[in-house]
Order: C-alpha cells, then sequence, then structure tokens
C-alpha cells in the first residue's frame, strides 16, 4: 500500500512565524502535491512538483514556497504566516504516467 | 479560469434510496474525471474514474456517466448505506493529467 505521512496532525502558530509541513511518501512516486482544503471550496492546489528539484505554482501558490530536495519528501513553507493561511492542508502523491493520486492524513494548521 | 462546479453541496437520502452528484467541467480538453470519496477525519480516496472515452462506469454500487458533448459527469450511489456518509469530490484533468481541478464537494448524509 502507499504510504503518505505528514509531519502534524494539529499545528497552531503565531502570525508572522516561518512554518513548514512536511510530506513523505514511500513508493517512489514522482510526482507530488500540496493542496489547501477549505468548506466549499473543495482542493485548491498550491505547489505541485513532478520530480526532484521540479516545482511549478499551482492556483493559490501566494504565501507559499516547496522545497523537493529528495524525491520522498516535498515540504511546503509558509515564510510569513498569516490568519488567512488557517486551514487543512493535504499533500497527495503519484507515480509518473498514472492517475490516482494518493493523499496524506493532513494538517489542520490555525495561525493565531 | 477553468473551473469544476459540483452540485449540490449537500445531499441528504434515505438509506437504500439512491444518490446522484453532478459536476459540470469547463475545460472541453479535459479527459479524465475522477471521484474521491473523504470520510469525516480522514484522507480523500479514489473510489472510481472515468476517461473521457468512456461513457459509463460501474463498480458494486458505484456507478459514473460522462456527458462529453454537455461537458458533465455525474457519481450514482445505489442502495445507499451507513457508511457511504461522507464528503465526495469530482475533479477533471487539466494540462496534460499533472493537474486536477476539483469540485467544491458534496456532503452526502445517509439517514436512517
Amino acid at each position: 500500500d502507499v504510504k503518505v505521512t505528514q509531519s502534524s496532525r494539529y499545528l497552531v502558530k503565531r502570525t508572522g512565524e516561518k512554518v513548514f509541513l512536511e510530506c513523505v511518501q514511500d513508493m517512489d512516486h514522482e510526482n507530488m502535491f500540496w493542496y489547501r482544503q477549505d468548506p466549499g471550496l473543495g482542493l485548491r492546489l498550491i505547489y505541485f512538483s513532478y520530480d526532484v528539484k521540479m516545482k511549478e505554482k499551482g492556483d493559490i501558490p501566494e504565501g507559499y514556497s516547496v522545497s523537493r530536495e529528495k524525491k520522498e519528501r516535498f515540504s511546503l513553507i509558509l515564510e510569513s504566516a498569516s490568519t488567512n493561511q488557517t486551514s487543512m492542508y493535504l499533500c497527495a502523491s503519484r507515480l509518473q504516467g498514472r492517475d490516482t493520486q494518493y493523499f496524506g492524513p493532513g494538517t489542520r494548521l490555525t495561525v493565531l | 479560469g477553468e473551473n469544476v462546479e459540483q452540485h449540490p453541496s449537500t445531499l441528504s437520502v434515505q438509506e437504500g434510496d439512491s444518490a446522484v452528484i453532478k459536476c459540470t467541467y469547463s475545460d472541453s480538453a479535459s479527459n479524465y474525471f475522477p471521484w474521491y470519496k473523504q470520510e469525516l477525519g480522514k484522507r480523500p480516496q479514489l473510489i472510481i474514474d472515468i476517461r473521457s472515452n468512456v461513457g459509463e462506469k460501474k463498480d458494486q454500487r458505484i456507478a459514473v456517466t460522462l456527458n462529453k458533448t454537455a461537458k458533465h459527469f455525474s457519481l450514482h450511489i445505489t442502495e445507499t448505506q451507513p457508511e457511504d456518509s461522507a464528503v465526495y469530490f469530482c475533479a477533471a484533468s487539466f494540462r496534460s493529467n499533472y493537474q486536477l481541478i476539483w469540485g467544491a464537494g458534496t456532503k452526502l448524509i445517509i439517514k436512517p
């Protein structure tokens, strides 16, 4: 079974803090994704990476950056957290050329 | 921009009845349409998908239909059971299948 893990299930940070969210997958998937999930808005793509050191902006990249130094790990960085970044963050991975995305359990981030 | 509209946002059905969720997409080049189920507190998981060269696909009690001309696709669940209660997301492929555009989600409630 594909396993996608995220570093924290719940996280509380203060406005202005730098926040790191980490995602690790154990199935050698090339593609990895970061989404945020908000009620009534579905899943919105923040960034994705189609391979190591490759990244592309999604629909809502403002205020976020990413890092993919190793194939199994994809990090989402909030350089200076703001209250409007309070959300559920979901990571996903996918084998190149396949369709199914496998999701992590999510990190519920609260920015105070 | 490209988008996927999903209706209804909430659907309440009696146990044993059928449920239908509909999605409309805007990108005529979309060729892959998955449905994901997210149970409360859990990660989204793929339950069924369809490609644009197929009009219908079934898997036990769930089925998906696609109307390419009208650019809409639907999820059908028959003989609903309590374990079908969840949020269901539709999506459509966008830009060489690296990305999916997601619907806003439908909360399905199964009444005993």
